[in-house]
């Protein structure tokens, strides 16, 4: 079966500092891979998805990065967050384009800047 | 990915009553999702709807699509407390890479 992994589950860092947040999944391969930012109370935002490795499209220009070293590891990163970058981010999985393609989340980070 | 607006943002309702939650797009869509997130949870996959006048039933959850492909609608008879979560409906064409989420709807069940 599959799973997608997320690490940290909650973050907390100063206005400046740096971002590696990691996601895997384990158990298919060629996945679509995704990162969503949702905000206290609001929908989901698409910053950056995946259809494979070293292929990146974001969604949102912004001070964020993502980056897909191996087939199923998908990165977000940061040089500098700002105090908008808190927020609940989400890694997501999807089968390749053509097939049933319902989305598989990960746990979640919840990131705080301050 | 199209556009799907979603309504109500906020639902409150007592417990045993019944709540729906739309979807609405000005578009045809190929296919429409649903997802459930549970507070301080992420998005679960709860069904998919590809037929135009489809209707698929998780016990008190049923699920509609309707003729025309343009809207589709979550409705839940006799809601529990467990029920509590935000219902988020997507649009993910099989040739298109990006879905299309809709704002949520937040149901709130007063015991």
């Amino acid at each position: 079966s599959q799973t997608i992994h997320q690490w940290p589950a909650t973050l907390v860092q100063p206005v400046g500092s740096p971002l590696s947040l990691e996601c895997t999944v384990e158990g298919t391969s060629n996945p679509n891979l995704y990162w969503y930012r949702q905000a206290a109370g609001r929908g989901l935002q698409l910053l950056f998805y995946s259809v494979g490795i070293g292929q990146i499209s974001s969604e949102v220009p912004q001070n964020l990065s993502a980056s897909r070293p191996q087939d199923r590891q998908f990165i977000l990163s940061s040089k500098k967050l700002l105090l908008s970058d808190s927020g609940f981010y989400l890694c997501a999985w999807s089968r390749p384009a053509g097939y049933y393609n319902e989305q598989f989340f990960g746990p979640g980070t919840r990131l705080t800047v301050l | 990915g199209q556009q799907v607006m979603q309504i109500p943002q906020y639902q409150h309702v007592q417990e045993g009553e019944d709540f729906t939650t739309y979807c609405n797009s000005s578009t045809t869509l190929s296919n429409i999702q649903w997802y459930k997130q549970r507070p301080g949870g992420h998005p679960v996959f709860l069904i998919q709807l590809v037929k135009s006048g489809e209707v698929k039933k998780q016990k008190r959850l049923t699920f509609q699509f309707g003729e025309a492909k343009k809207n589709s609608s979550l409705h839940i008879t006799a809601t529990q407390t467990t029920d509590v979560g935000t219902y988020f409906c997507a649009e993910a064409s099989g040739g298109s890479y990006i879905p299309t989420f809709g704002r949520g709807t937040s149901l709130i069940v007063h015991p």
